[in-house]
């Protein structure tokens, strides 16, 4: 079953405007972490933001947010103010359980959204 | 700098041929993972390491093998490589929890 689910394969935005890319996740475990990570074209992976399940405050950083919605399982990354410099591959990810299980060293993906930032 | 390096960074091969992806990270993390990163499919854990000579398998553990002998290297090894491991692959470290840290990233062709 797929449990991290991100619906939009592609996504525009005009520079300077906000964009929100959507993710939707699957979990029975209580414990779980949510992650944001972007991968520009040169291909690294890096990291942006990071939800824990039982933070009541939505994380941000800088222009980063996530607008966690635990009852709806969703964890929807905004960008404020979009650069040029925002283009890129962004993917949703989950940590189940903890660290007995395993879980703090496996993440699910989803399949990723592509941002293009137009000037 | 904290970080994790892969290589080699790009590599072309033929089937069959066997072939080890290094890692090495020098955070003193404990947790290391490999994954593959195909299109459409994001990225998906090949086998990960808990420990010094504890490994498991990850979603698609077949047709590679990993070693952790030391805490600081976890490499990825492909006995008999064929072209449906034509991919990109990552290496990625945790101390666990918040954060993993990736490697850069290994494009790895296999004709």
């Amino acid at each position: 079953a797929q449990k991290i689910t991100q619906t939009q394969p592609g996504m525009f935005v005009q520079e300077k405007e906000a964009v929100t890319l959507d993710c939707t996740y699957d979990t029975s475990d209580q414990s779980y972490g949510l992650f944001w990570y972007k991968q520009p074209s040169s291909g690294e992976m890096i990291f942006l933001i990071y939800q824990g399940s039982y933070d009541e405050q939505n994380a941000t950083e800088g222009r980063y947010s996530l607008n966690f919605q635990k009852a709806r399982k969703s964890a929807n990354l905004v960008i404020s103010a979009s650069q040029l410099g925002d283009s890129a591959m962004y993917f949703c990810a989950m940590r189940e359980g903890g660290v007995f299980s395993g879980g703090y060293n496996k993440l699910i993906f989803g399949a990723g959204t592509r941002l293009a930032v137009h000037p | 700098e904290a970080q994790v390096t892969q290589n080699p960074r790009y590599l072309i091969t033929v089937t069959g041929k066997k072939l080890t992806v290094t890692c090495s990270q020098n955070m003193n993390h404990e947790y290391m993972s490999w994954y593959r990163q195909d299109p459409g499919l994001g990225l998906r854990q090949i086998y990960y390491s808990m420990n010094v000579e504890v490994t498991d398998k990850g979603d698609v553990p077949e047709g590679y093998k990993v070693s952790r002998k030391e805490k600081r290297n976890f490499p990825l090894i492909l006995e008999s490589p064929s072209p449906n491991q034509t991919s990109l692959y990552f290496c990625a470290s945790s101390l666990g929890g918040d954060e993993q840290f990736f490697g850069p990233g290994t494009r790895l062709t296999v004709l």
